[in-house]
């Protein structure tokens, strides 16, 4: 079993819908964060956090350190937001990161 | 500010030969990552440098993967020999040091092995 999951694998979303994205976890965790990915490119990080919630423009994050669980929204989701999503846990010793196999985004037109 | 440099972009080569892979980190990172990312799958950490120190080297299959930072700066992932199953992207990381810090990745090595 992995240490961290995704969900759901893949999505297909219209323009201007609001999107979940969620992970969980089963390690402790110092921190959480939430990368982007797009298609041959590289990775991009978006969030780091290890309570509560943070706003970056469309996106927002948000972890339940008691329930081990992170979700990542996208507000108004448009065609410029389609590549995958990694959630990434790292480790109390802040040595170990453990990523889920990410969330493949593509928002139609 | 310069991000984390890597090369070749891209490299193809046949099964048994050798291949490295450079990365160059942010200007005073002191913590770098080189991960392995096989398609359709998250990243998986191949070693980490503190410095010229290696952190954790737990999931390099050190029998043909070896890595060096020997001036604590920038870095080279060798595999030797190269078998199919090595086909994936190499990332490279950076970080200003262990602790609460952003990870900043490099565009990635996209090694195909024929």
């Amino acid at each position: 079993k992995n240490e961290v999951e995704q969900s759901p694998q893949n999505l297909t979303a219209q323009e201007g819908e609001f999107i979940t994205i969620n992970c969980s976890y089963s390690v402790g965790i110092s921190a959480l964060h939430w990368l982007q990915q797009h298609p041959g490119g590289g990775i991009v990080s978006l969030f780091m956090l290890s309570s509560g919630k943070k706003k970056h423009g469309r996106l927002i994050a948000t972890i339940n350190i008691q329930e081990k669980h992170s979700s990542l929204h996208i507000t108004a989701s448009h065609p410029r937001d389609s590549a995958v999503y990694i959630c990434a846990a790292r480790g109390y010793n802040f040595n170990k990161f453990y990523f889920g196999s990410g969330t493949k985004l593509n928002v139609k037109p | 500010e310069a991000g984390v440099a890597q090369s070749p972009r891209y490299k193809i080569i046949e099964k048994r030969q050798s291949v490295a892979f450079w990365c160059n980190p942010i200007s005073g990172h002191a913590t770098l990552y080189w991960y392995q990312q096989i398609l359709g799958q998250g990243p998986k950490l191949l070693i980490q440098f503190q410095n010229n120190g290696v952190v954790d080297d737990s999931q390099l299959p050190k029998d043909r993967f070896s890595a060096e930072r020997l001036k604590g700066v920038d870095s080279t992932l060798k595999i030797q020999p190269a078998k199919l199953e090595d086909s994936a992207v190499y990332l490279c990381a950076s970080s200003f040091a262990l602790g609460p810090y952003e990870q900043y990745f490099g565009p990635g090595t996209r090694l195909t092995v024929t």
